[in-house]
């Protein structure tokens, strides 16, 4: 079956230092990724996705991310983390057939001053 | 910026108790869904819904959940009889094809008594 795992629950990060947040997926073929970001209190926004082409995508806020297919990977980084962008992210697949999202289970950010 | 709205924000019932959660999507989108998140697990897909049908569903979408398109602009979640481990956060989301980026709305924390 497919799935994803994000394998940090949380993560702790100094204002201005640098981020990358871990995506595994299990899946036979390329699915569509995304991250999606979730502050206290909102809805899903979404920061960045790839569906095919370049593998380094760029979304919004500063966020990348890079689509390793051989690591099954799609880690979300950003250079410089700013108070802001405290907040519970996830990195979600769909396969092509339904489109239904599939997510990991969260990371969240904290921001330390 | 057009957006996915729901409503309530927070809804509180008994155990055994019908619930509707509301839910108005982007107005030329034609896919909707529902996904709940359970505190503290992973955001879970419910179903996908097109054309006035259910197109996808999720073992979690048994006999007491139903969705329904009842005019032009809204698309609701009932609940038949609540059941405790029904308390979660009810995602709404919606776009304009299969293949095209999910919009989320805010979610409905739904708490079951």
């Amino acid at each position: 079956a497919q799935s994803v795992t994000q394998p940090d629950i949380h993560i702790t990060v100094s204002e201005g230092a640098s981020l990358e947040l871990r995506c595994n997926y299990s899946y036979g073929a390329t699915p569509y990724l995304f991250w999606y970001v979730q502050s206290p209190g909102q809805g899903l926004q979404l920061l960045l996705k790839y569906f095919s082409g370049d593998t380094l995508v760029q979304g919004i806020k500063g966020f990348e991310a890079e689509f390793k297919r051989s690591q099954s990977s799609f880690n979300l980084r950003k250079p410089s983390v700013h108070w802001s962008d405290a907040a519970e992210y996830f990195c979600a697949v769909a396969m092509d057939s339904n489109y239904q999202l599939i997510w990991g289970a969260g990371t969240k950010l904290i921001i330390k001053p | 910026e057009p957006e996915v709205t729901q409503t309530p924000s927070h809804q509180v019932t008994q155990m055994g108790q019908e619930v509707i959660l509301r839910c108005v999507p982007i107005s030329n989108h034609l896919y909707f869904y529902w996904y709940r998140q359970i505190l503290g697990q992973k955001v879970e897909f419910l179903v996908s819904f097109y054309n006035n049908e259910i197109s996808e569903k999720s073992e979690i979408f048994d006999d007491q959940f139903s969705v329904e398109r009842p005019d032009g602009s809204n698309f609701t979640l009932k609940i038949r009889s609540t059941k405790l481990e029904d308390s979660a956060m009810y995602f709404c989301a919606s776009n304009r094809g299969t293949k095209n980026i999910q919009y989320f709305g805010a979610g409905t924390r739904l708490s079951v008594l």
